[in-house]
């Protein structure tokens, strides 16, 4: 266990459909991150919170939209999603530093595997 | 060319033998390199960072930097078939939050 959780672990969803994946992290940290990993694919950044200010988006679509109400807790709402919009969606956290040189590590939870039909 | 750069593999080992991990990245302002290890199904797991140039080792893990030549490595003495799984390159570009570019990762067999 890193102290970072997700739910739910599994999701299947129509393309009509509106869910949202939830993460937790228990670890104290002031920055939260969504990843996207596909098959083949490289981990893709999608948004980054630190002290709940969004301070990345990675040009995602609009179908994805993140809230973060407060430091411990980061949400991922979907709606119309895609087929190819299926994925391993992992939540990830760290204590970002002061200005400069950041060297904390991320601390990922165990991921929500979608499925979009 | 791709920020960070691993050859997907697989690679292949024999039990007791060192695996050989790399990663090249393309900004010279890169900072902080990162492996992380990912078994099948699972999300990953930090298993070193590097920050100077030179080899920074822990137990049977070893990860080198040369800044230089923009490469980093993951050298595993002692392969297990415990460490069976894929390694992924990680590259810190700048400072403040963590803006970490992944590599694709190399998945790593050992062979009993």
């Amino acid at each position: 266990e890193t102290g970072v959780t997700q739910t739910p672990r599994h999701l299947v969803m129509g393309m009509t459909n509106k869910k949202s994946l939830k993460c937790e992290q228990h670890l104290g940290h002031n920055a939260m991150y969504w990843y996207k990993q596909s098959a083949k694919k490289p981990l893709e950044l999608m948004f980054v919170y630190s002290l709940e200010e969004r301070v990345e988006n990675n040009s995602v679509p609009s179908r994805f939209s993140p809230e973060c109400p407060n430091s411990s807790h980061l949400f991922l709402h979907l709606h119309t999603l895609q087929p190819e919009d299926s994925a391993l969606y992992l939540c990830a956290s760290s204590q970002g530093g002061t200005s400069g040189r950041l060297q904390e590590t991320q601390y990922f939870g165990p991921g929500t595997r979608l499925l979009v039909l | 060319q791709k920020e960070v750069e691993q050859n997907s593999g697989p690679l292949s080992v024999p039990e007791g033998a060192i695996a050989s991990l790399n990663c090249t990245y393309s900004d010279r302002g890169s900072q902080s390199f990162f492996w992380y290890r990912q078994y099948s199904g699972k999300s990953p797991e930090l298993i070193m960072f590097i920050y100077s140039n030179g080899d920074k080792e822990d137990g049977r893990f070893t990860a080198q930097l040369n800044k230089a030549s923009q490469y980093v490595s993951l050298l595993i003495r002692d392969s297990q078939p415990s460490d069976s799984a894929t390694y992924l390159c990680a590259v810190n570009k700048s400072g403040g939050y963590q803006k970490v570019t992944f590599g694709i990762g190399t998945k790593l067999q050992v062979i009993p």
